[in-house]
């Protein structure tokens, strides 16, 4: 079952503005992480946050974690066209020997 | 390699007849995985592998699928009497081990099932 739910399903915005996904989860995590997907194909990790932290910063992302809500979000600033792609929150099974996966939300960010 | 490859890049099959998708992790990681994904969903774990040995094949869907992993390196996962259900894009990964969080995926084998 999946445990991490994106919202929203689909975003589109101009260039340069901001994007804020959203992901929500069950149960007890150490880690969450922000992976993004061009053309339905492999997968790149953007970032990982630890259970013990609460925001974290990759150049143009910003990941924060509320564990007391479960809940994660991305947001990307000055989104570029490149940006375009669907963007998924994962976390870790409780064995630690894989990644729960949301349904995750595709971005389109138009020149 | 540079990364995580997989072959063959697409697949098309006919119904009932049996597929193997090869993943050539990167070099040293110990740990391989490999997931499956619907035309507009997650991904949906299936197999963990440390080494050679799996100790969690608990996404496997049916007896149908297999996979098995050699040298502690490439893994193949085997579909036998393909159903149409089965057309998915099938990923892989790896990772360092279990104290390295991050997985790195190959670019997937799309599998389309006639």
């Amino acid at each position: 079952s999946q445990q991490g739910e994106e919202d929203p399903q689909a975003l589109s915005i101009q260039e340069g503005e901001n994007a804020t996904m959203n992901c929500s989860y069950k149960t007890s995590i150490n880690n969450l992480q922000w992976y993004r997907q061009n053309s339905g194909r492999g997968l790149v990790h953007l970032i990982l946050i630890r259970s013990n932290e609460r925001e974290k910063h990759s150049g143009r992302l910003r990941v924060t974690l509320d564990t007391s809500k479960k809940s994660s979000s991305l947001l990307i600033t000055a989104s570029r066209a490149a940006d375009t792609a669907s963007y998924f929150c994962a976390t870790d099974n409780q064995a630690g020997t894989a990644l729960i996966f949301g349904k995750g939300t595709t971005l389109s960010v138009s020149s | 390699g540079a990364g995580v490859s997989q072959s063959p890049s697409n697949k098309v099959t006919e119904k009932g007849k049996d597929v193997e998708l090869r993943c050539d992790p990167i070099s040293g990681h110990t740990a391989l995985y490999w997931y499956r994904q619907r035309l507009g969903q997650g991904l949906e774990f299936l197999i963990y592998f440390q080494g050679n040995s799996a100790p969690d094949k608990s996404g496997l869907p049916s007896d149908r699928f297999s996979a098995e992993r050699t040298g502690e390196s490439v893994s193949t996962l085997t579909i036998q009497r393909t159903q149409q259900e089965d057309s998915a894009v099938y990923l892989c990964a790896s990772s360092q081990g279990l104290n390295d969080e991050t997985q790195y995926f190959g670019p997937g084998t799309r599998l389309l099932v006639l």
